[in-house]
């Protein structure tokens, strides 16, 4: 079956920093999800990349496919503290046809 | 406002009773989840339901049981054999399966 890893597990930056967080996964990817969480809360949606080579954009968010289909990354242009949370990718690849989840990015900003 | 709600947001638990928790949707998806998730672990997914009256097991099924008698409602029931059960369980849903699925806030439950 599929796995996602991300890196790094953690990452502590300085407000106004940018930041790169990476998923990679064993198999090829047919659609990537993007989500964030905050402590004790429940998922948010933030982007899905489909196509070799896309990109998309939201706020200071950017979030792009790699040619390849097996590694996305996720980068945040002058972080905030608002920006702080878990980021975690998610893809379609589990043995019932679900989403399969990475194990998720901390992301703290210091102010 | 469209959207997934869980509740309670915590519960505490005897050891060697059983507790359900709620998971309500009212954006007409078909599919919806179960969750757990620990820490450093991620998600990992218990049981799913794709239709109304049909759910299958997911990863880590055991001492979990479901029911899908309704499109809106799927609600998880912890059951004493469930060996660990201390976790944050998410619910989520999807209008089928691989595609984006949309979150509730979540239900700590903690085992005193």
């Amino acid at each position: 079956s599929q796995e996602l890893e991300q890196s790094p597990q953690s990452l502590i930056v300085q407000e106004g920093k940018n930041l790169t967080i990476n998923c990679t996964s064993s198999k090829t990817l047919y659609g990537l999800y993007w989500y964030k969480q905050k402590y004790g809360e429940g998922l948010i949606f933030l982007m899905m990349l489909q196509k070799g080579g896309e990109e998309k954009s939201h706020e200071k968010i950017t979030a792009k496919l790699d040619e390849k289909k097996q590694q996305s990354s996720l980068h945040i242009t002058a972080s905030q503290p608002s920006h702080a949370g878990i980021y975690l990718c998610g893809a379609g690849g589990g043995s019932q046809g679900n989403l399969i989840f990475g194990k998720g990015t901390k992301l703290s900003v210091k102010p | 406002d469209g959207g997934i709600t869980q509740s309670p947001k915590y519960l505490f638990r005897k050891e060697g009773q059983n507790v359900t928790l709620s998971c309500e949707q009212n954006l007409n998806h078909d599919a919806m989840y179960w969750y757990r998730q620990d820490p450093g672990q991620g998600l990992r997914l218990i049981y799913y339901s794709q239709i109304v009256n049909d759910f299958q097991k997911g990863d880590i099924a055991e001492g979990y049981s479901v029911s899908r008698e309704k499109k809106e409602s799927f609600p998880l029931t912890v059951t004493s054999a469930q060996k660990n059960p201390t976790a944050f369980y998410l619910c989520a849903s999807s209008i089928g399966t691989s595609y984006e699925q949309f979150f509730g806030p979540g239900t700590r439950l903690t085992v005193l």
